[in-house]
C-alpha cells in the first residue's frame, strides 16, 4: 500500500508570511498532483510533476517534486487570505496506468488578514 | 462550473432507505471514480471505471453499488447504510495515463441517520 504524509497538518499564518508544506512517501511515483479544496467544493487541481527535481511555478506558488520521486514540496510566498484551504498531496504508483491516485491526509492552512 | 457535474449536493437517509448518486461529466474523459471523504481520513477510493468497465472495486462493502452506464456517467446505489458511512462522496474524471489530473465535482454530502 503506497501512503503519503504531509506535514504540517495545520497551519495558520499571518497575511503576507511564507509558508511550506510537505508531501512524503517511502513510494515512488510516476507522478505527483497537488490539489487545493475549499469547504463544501471538490478539490481542484493544481499542478502535475512527474520528472524528478522537476520546479513549476504558479504565480506565489512554487512546486517541487524530489528527485527521487517521492517526495514534494509546495512553496508560497507572501500568502494571501484567499490561499486558505485544504491543500492536498496525490501519488500516481508506478505500477498502474498512471491514473490512480493515493491521497494524502492534507495539510489545512488558514490565512488570517 | 467544474466540469464534472453531482446530484444531489446533500442527502439524508434512514438506514432502511435506497437513494442513489448520480455524477455527470462532458469533458470527455474515459475514467471516473467513486472517493469517500470523512474527517481527518485520506480520500478512500471506492470504485474506478475505465471506458464504462469497472477496473477497481476497493473492498467496498456490497452496500454500495456502483452503475457506469457509458463513459459519461456514473452512479452510486446505496442501500442499507450504516451511521458511518455518513461522509462526503466525491465523484471524479480524468483521461488514463501518467500525469493526467483528476477534475473533481463538487460532491454530494451524505448523511445516514
Amino acid at each position: 500500500t503506497q501512503l503519503l504524509e504531509q506535514s504540517p497538518q495545520f497551519l495558520s499564518i499571518q497575511e503576507g508570511e511564507n509558508l511550506t508544506v510537505y508531501c512524503n512517501s517511502s513510494s515512488v511515483f510516476s507522478s505527483l498532483q497537488w490539489y487545493r479544496q475549499e469547504p463544501g467544493e471538490g478539490p481542484v487541481l493544481l499542478v502535475t510533476v512527474v520528472t524528478g527535481g522537476e520546479v513549476k511555478k504558479l504565480k506565489r506558488l512554487t512546486f517541487q517534486f524530489g528527485d527521487a520521486r517521492k517526495d514534494s514540496s509546495l512553496h508560497i510566498t507572501a500568502a494571501q487570505t484567499g490561499d486558505t484551504g485544504l491543500y492536498l498531496c496525490a501519488g500516481a504508483g508506478e505500477e498502474t496506468s498512471g491514473s490512480r491516485l493515493t491521497f494524502g491526509e492534507g495539510t489545512q492552512l488558514t490565512v488570517n488578514p | 462550473e467544474t466540469g464534472v457535474t453531482q446530484t444531489p449536493r446533500h442527502l439524508v437517509m434512514g438506514m432502511t432507505n435506497k437513494k442513489s448518486l448520480k455524477c455527470e461529466q462532458h469533458l470527455g474523459h474515459n475514467a471516473m471514480y467513486w472517493y469517500k471523504q470523512s474527517a481527518k481520513k485520506p480520500l478512500e477510493l471506492m470504485f474506478v471505471y475505465n471506458f464504462k468497465e469497472q477496473t477497481e472495486n476497493n473492498s467496498v462493502p456490497s452496500r454500495f453499488s456502483p452503475e457506469c452506464p457509458n463513459s459519461s456517467h456514473l452512479f452510486l446505489h446505496l442501500h442499507t447504510l450504516q451511521p458511518e458511512d455518513s461522509a462526503l462522496y466525491l465523484c471524479a474524471s480524468s483521461r488514463t495515463g501518467v500525469g493526467y489530473g483528476y477534475t473533481f465535482g463538487s460532491g454530494t454530502r451524505l448523511t445516514v441517520v
